[in-house]
């Protein structure tokens, strides 16, 4: 059974750029999750996509954005990128509360 | 709002010893508690979750974990540490109906041969 895939692994981006990350969740789930992870904040909760809806969203700037397709797959956008956007964003699928399964992230270098 | 406090931030153990990592939250209601594991350039794997009943859960890889509402704790425990389990390890909290975890700030373990 294939995993999480997030696409791009790694990419590089200048300030004021914007940014989408893809993110193909286990075959069967329906909800997919993001999150940030820096160093400094540590793991944060940005959104969560059921069904082509959004159920939950973080504490973000509305520059952070997202969506569903019919097949599950998401697509999160950083608009307007800041230096403080560098992270690792991980994406993250599920079947049940709390069973998140976790791609191996896409790391987003804002120089 | 739920918040996960994890009071190490790094641990040392020598290979073959015991391991227990600590985890605090904060919940007004009975919380699903989750360990997740995160080795360098990957992404997190679940280790065990609590959901109801039995307070002692096991997971995978030979960890296990306590629930203990009085303590308001969800220590992870193995009983002899290996190599490659050397890692970061991560509380976490949820709601009963959405994933929106709430992560502790995590616990990096180091294993001396």
């Amino acid at each position: 059974k294939a995993g999480v895939t997030q696409t791009p692994r790694y990419l590089i981006k200048t300030r004021g750029q914007q940014v989408t990350l893809s993110c193909s969740p286990i075959s069967g789930h329906r909800s997919v999750s993001w999150y940030q992870q820096t160093p400094g904040q540590g793991l944060q909760f940005l959104f969560e996509y059921f069904s082509e809806t959004q159920r939950n969203k973080g504490n973000f700037p509305g520059r952070f954005s997202g969506r569903q397709f019919s097949n599950s797959r998401s697509e999160m956008n950083v608009s307007t990128l800041e230096l403080g956007d560098s992270a690792l964003y991980l994406c993250a699928s599920s079947r049940e509360v709390g069973e998140l399964f976790f791609g191996e992230g896409s790391r987003l270098t804002v120089l | 709002a739920q918040s996960v406090t994890q009071p190490d931030i790094h641990i040392t153990v020598s290979e073959g010893a015991s391991l227990e990592l600590r985890c605090n939250y904060s919940y007004g209601a009975t919380p699903y508690l989750f360990w997740y594991v995160q080795s360098p350039g990957q992404g997190l794997q679940l280790l065990l979750k609590y959901f109801s009943g039995d307070t002692l859960v096991q997971g995978i890889k030979g960890f296990e974990a306590e629930f203990k509402r009085s303590q308001s704790s969800f220590n992870l425990r193995k009983p002899s540490v290996h190599w490659s389990d050397a890692a970061e390890y991560f509380c976490a909290v949820a709601t009963y109906n959405n994933n929106d975890m709430r992560f502790g700030a995590g616990t990096r373990l180091t294993v001396k041969p």
